[in-house]
């Protein structure tokens, strides 16, 4: 396995401008986040998705948006690039196995991140 | 969720047991303490969670106060690949298909180990 893949690993955007960041997961896992980091600071939740086709506010959702089609997948949408977006951004996945009773989603697994920079 | 306070840093020698304090003096009956450690410029990782009782895993032992308030991360033998910053988050454990597993992370100990 793979595990949590994050493309691109570095990107440099003009202010306004717009772009998607990629996340996919191998491990069968329903559960996605998206975190930025800030330099020098612990991580935020900007987003995340408990199954396909449902996503949720995390505490920093402003200036982005998700979309969940398919299991695999997680993109993060930045539609008008701004300074204060320059972070390192880090996707995430865990799994949730109601049948058999135990609960696993406390164990993410993370990307290895990328790194954003808006001029 | 309840909120954490750790120390901003500590040193450790290498080959010495390192030992993570984080008080959590708000934490309910039903939230759990996980740790993660963050080396640099890398993705966070996995180390141990709890809720009351004292955890040992591969990495690592998890030792909570009887009364919950606080907790310890101990790295028994710490080597220089050790060096990282450390995540201490306190959360419910909700189950149910609410159950996102979300964690809020703050800023962490950075954990410095010397040879």
């Amino acid at each position: 396995n793979a595990g949590v893949t994050q493309t691109p690993k570095f990107r440099i955007l003009k202010i306004g401008q717009s772009m998607t960041l990629q996340c996919a997961q191998d491990m069968n896992h329903n559960y996605m986040y998206w975190y930025r980091q800030d330099p020098g600071m612990g991580l935020k939740l900007i987003y995340y998705s408990v199954g396909a086709g449902i996503t949720d506010k995390g505490e920093v959702p402003n200036g982005y948006n998700v979309s969940r089609s398919t299991t695999e997948d997680f993109p993060l949408r930045l539609e008008l690039a701004a300074p204060s977006q320059t972070s390192v951004y880090f996707c995430a996945s865990s799994h949730y196995a109601p049948r058999t009773g135990r609960v696993l989603n406390e164990k993410l697994f993370f990307g290895s991140g990328t790194q954003l920079s808006v001029l | 969720d309840a909120k954490t306070t750790q120390p901003p840093s500590m040193d450790c020698a290498e080959g010495r047991a390192a030992n993570l304090p984080c008080n959590h003096s708000t934490i309910s009956g039903n939230e759990y303490v996980y740790w993660y450690r963050q080396i640099h410029s890398q993705g966070p990782q996995y180390i141990i969670h709890g809720l009351k009782n004292n955890e040992t895993n591969e990495m690592a032992s998890l030792i909570i106060t009887e009364d919950r308030k606080s907790s310890t991360l101990i790295l028994p033998h710490a080597t220089l690949r050790d060096t990282a910053v450390y995540y201490c988050i306190v959360r419910v454990r909700r189950l149910g298909s609410s159950n996102t597993g979300k964690l809020i992370f703050g800023q962490g100990t950075t954990l410095q180990v010397k040879p």
